[in-house]
């Protein structure tokens, strides 16, 4: 089975805090998504990567860069954090190889607080 | 570009009762079409899928939705309610590209005992 783990469930954290949300697969999946989750608005793609170093910017990026120095590792980084990056940060990964269908795994989710 | 509509951001039903959460789909190629089941503070869960073939997909929980071509709907269904399947819905598209799938605003169902 896929696994997708999100080293961290729950954060609380300061206003201008820097924040590392880290994301590991173990299928050597090639795609990794990150996806922002808040009540009434459903998934919000933020950043995605389908290759080491590479990464494009998905609905709503500002405020959010993204690091992918492995194939099996994607952190989200939140340089300075605000109130209203409050939110359930979802990581999902896919495999684009055979059929591909779009299926994403997910992880757990990271709920951030910030204060 | 694709996108998907939930309709109903809340949905009640009693124990037993039949359950039906809509959904439904734009998109300009064949779609390929997911519902994923969320429970509190968890991550999302593959509920079933349409890629191609036979129209009416079984899913886990006893769970089916049926593609609609011509009516551009996935409809999730699922003959009698469980108290365990409270949770948030959600239906999600895909054209099959790199940048993952498009998810509706979701669906939470509560379950009336």
């Amino acid at each position: 089975d896929v696994k997708v783990t999100q080293s961290s469930r729950y954060l609380v954290k300061r206003t201008g805090e820097k924040v590392f949300l880290e994301c590991v697969q173990d299928m050597d999946h090639e795609n990794m998504f990150w996806y922002r989750q808040d009540p009434g608005l459903g998934l919000r793609l933020i950043y995605f990567s389908y290759d080491v170093k590479m990464k494009e910017k998905g609905d709503i990026p500002e405020g959010y860069s993204v690091s992918r120095e492995k194939k099996e590792r994607f952190s989200l980084i939140l340089e300075s954090a605000s109130t209203n990056q409050t939110s359930m940060y979802l990581c999902a990964s896919h495999s684009p190889a055979g059929i591909n269908t779009g299926e994403l795994f997910f992880g757990e989710g990271s709920r951030l607080t910030v204060l | 570009a694709q996108s998907v509509t939930q309709l109903g951001s809340h949905v009640s039903v009693s124990e037993g009762a039949l359950v039906l959460l809509r959904c439904n789909y734009s998109s300009s190629v064949p779609p390929y079409l997911f519902w994923y089941v969320q429970y509190p503070n968890q991550g999302l869960q593959l509920l079933l899928k349409y890629t191609t073939g036979a129209t009416l997909v079984k899913g886990i929980n006893g769970f089916e939705a049926e593609f609609k071509k011509s009516e551009t709907s996935f409809h999730l269904t699922k003959p009698s309610a469980h108290m365990s399947d409270a949770a948030e819905y959600f239906c999600a598209v895909s054209e099959g590209g790199a940048d993952g799938l498009t998810f509706g605003k979701g669906t939470h169902l509560i379950i009336q005992p």
